[in-house]
């Protein structure tokens, strides 16, 4: 049973230029979620995604960030424009239901994206 | 602002010893507190969780003590061991949300 995948695991961009990271859930499971970690930092939560909705997009910057979870294929996390400050690393979440109090969420290695 | 606060920011622990991880809150909406293990380069695993309504609970070598009062939790690693060596992260889930807010971290160092 495939643990959350994402690719790429690393990543190199020169500002100005776009970043996609994808996130293929957990077998069976169908809500995602972001996170960022910035250095010496905890993750700090991005948005939420069930297929083909965003349900929570609260932690999100309002430019240039946007995320989709379409009916086929995996989650994108989509930077336009891309800072040395964008510079972190990604992290996605899967579980099976709405994690709640009663589940937990399931976190991929991550994609260290670096913006020269 | 810290919603999850964590301390110490490094821990150093000879093998066989006990590693103290605390983690305060402020937030009463918060209704489950997992535990999370990072290695380098890896994302975070689950390593145990305790909702609020239980003041201890054990797994293995692994223990999360919950005051509801003070608004505090730690975890207790018991006979730590140098494969043990990681980044913990606590983390608080926000009710009413999907949200899970995680402390800085600790990076744990177990000498052998």
């Amino acid at each position: 049973n495939a643990g959350v995948m994402q690719n790429p695991r690393h990543l190199v961009r020169r500002r100005g230029q776009e970043a996609r990271l994808r996130c293929s859930p957990m077998k069976g499971h169908s809500h995602v979620y972001w996170y960022r970690q910035l250095p010496e930092e905890g993750l700090k939560f991005m948005v939420y995604l069930q297929k083909e909705n965003i349900i929570d997009e609260s932690g999100m910057p309002k430019e240039r960030f946007s995320a989709e979870f379409p009916k086929e294929g995996p989650s994108i996390l989509r930077i336009q424009q891309v800072v040395r400050g964008d510079s972190a690393a990604y992290f996605c979440a899967s579980s099976p239901v709405a994690s709640g109090n009663t589940d937990t969420q399931y976190f991929g290695p991550g994609t260290r994206l670096t913006v020269l | 602002q810290q919603q999850v606060k964590q301390s110490p920011q490094s821990l150093i622990v000879q093998k066989g010893g006990i590693s103290i991880i605390n983690c305060a809150y402020e937030n009463t909406a918060f209704d489950y507190f997992p535990w999370y293990q990072q290695f380098p380069g890896k994302g975070p695993a689950l390593l145990i969780a305790i909702r609020p309504d239980v003041s201890e609970k054990k797994e293995g070598r692994f223990t999360i003590s919950f005051n509801k009062s003070a608004k505090q939790f730690s975890l207790h690693i018991m006979d730590s061991q140098p494969g043990d060596s990681a980044t913990y992260f606590c983390a608080a889930h926000q009710g009413g949300s999907e949200k899970l807010v995680f402390g800085k971290g600790t990076k744990l160092t177990v000498n052998p």
